[in-house]
């Protein structure tokens, strides 16, 4: 099947800065991406659909001036958290589609502290 | 996308079949039925999905009832790897690369 990179893995931060997460598909074009968090034995959430060449459209409760999503390719879409608080800390797993199914990623680990 | 009910977990003895149960009685009949499993902190991996008839592939089959409301995941030999969460997502198969929405899952624990 298709294959989905996400960079880095896990990254550690301080409280109040950035941190920037890249979501790739390596061996075929994605025109929509989809970023999902995952809290501590939860199931995934869905917080916005990356759309190539056009805003992302995210889902109620996410603020899109915190959770800042380009798709400026068709293989990469990229998530900022702007301002990230302990609150941010969580697993960001992001998917793309391809031939109608989707992929998904390994998953980034960020903890804020 | 209809609502899906799976109990939150399950034992399977290593070697033995796992059967996965799930219902989704509200299905409509565009939607298909998927499975995915998420193994402990890495991304969901896709194993299966059928609309109306049986389907087997190398990992898993996939059985769904005659009137579509609920379906089983089995895994034929369950091995200590198969340890994850597996989750039943019913969704539209369409060309709008339609998001999946994911409910509790079931957490399936494979024992020696």
């Amino acid at each position: 099947g298709a294959v989905v990179s996400q960079h880095p893995s896990w990254v550690i931060c301080k409280s109040g800065t950035s941190v920037k997460i890249e979501c790739r598909s390596l061996d075929f074009q994605a025109t929509t991406m989809f970023w999902y968090r995952q809290f501590p034995k939860q199931s995934l959430m869905l917080m916005a659909t990356s759309n190539e060449g056009s805003k992302a459209t995210y889902e109620q409760g996410v603020e899109k001036d915190k959770f800042l999503i380009n798709h400026a390719s068709l293989t990469l879409s990229t998530l900022t958290v702007t301002s990230a608080h302990p609150e941010d800390s969580s697993f960001y797993i992001c998917s793309a589609t391809s031939d109608n199914e989707q992929f998904f990623g390994p998953g980034t680990r960020l903890t804020v502290l | 996308d209809a609502k899906t009910t799976q109990p939150p977990s399950m034992d399977c003895a290593e070697g033995r079949a796992a059967n996965l149960p799930c219902n989704h009685s509200t299905i409509s009949g565009n939607e298909y039925v998927y499975w995915y499993r998420q193994i402990h902190s890495q991304g969901p991996q896709y194993i299966i999905h059928g609309l109306k008839n049986n389907e087997t592939n190398e990992m898993a089959s996939l059985i769904i009832t005659e009137d579509r409301k609920s379906s089983t995941l089995i895994l034929p030999h369950a091995t200590l790897r198969d340890t994850a969460v597996y989750y039943c997502i019913v969704r539209v198969n369409n060309n709008a690369g339609n998001m999946l929405t994911f409910g509790g899952g079931t957490r399936l624990m494979v024992k020696p």
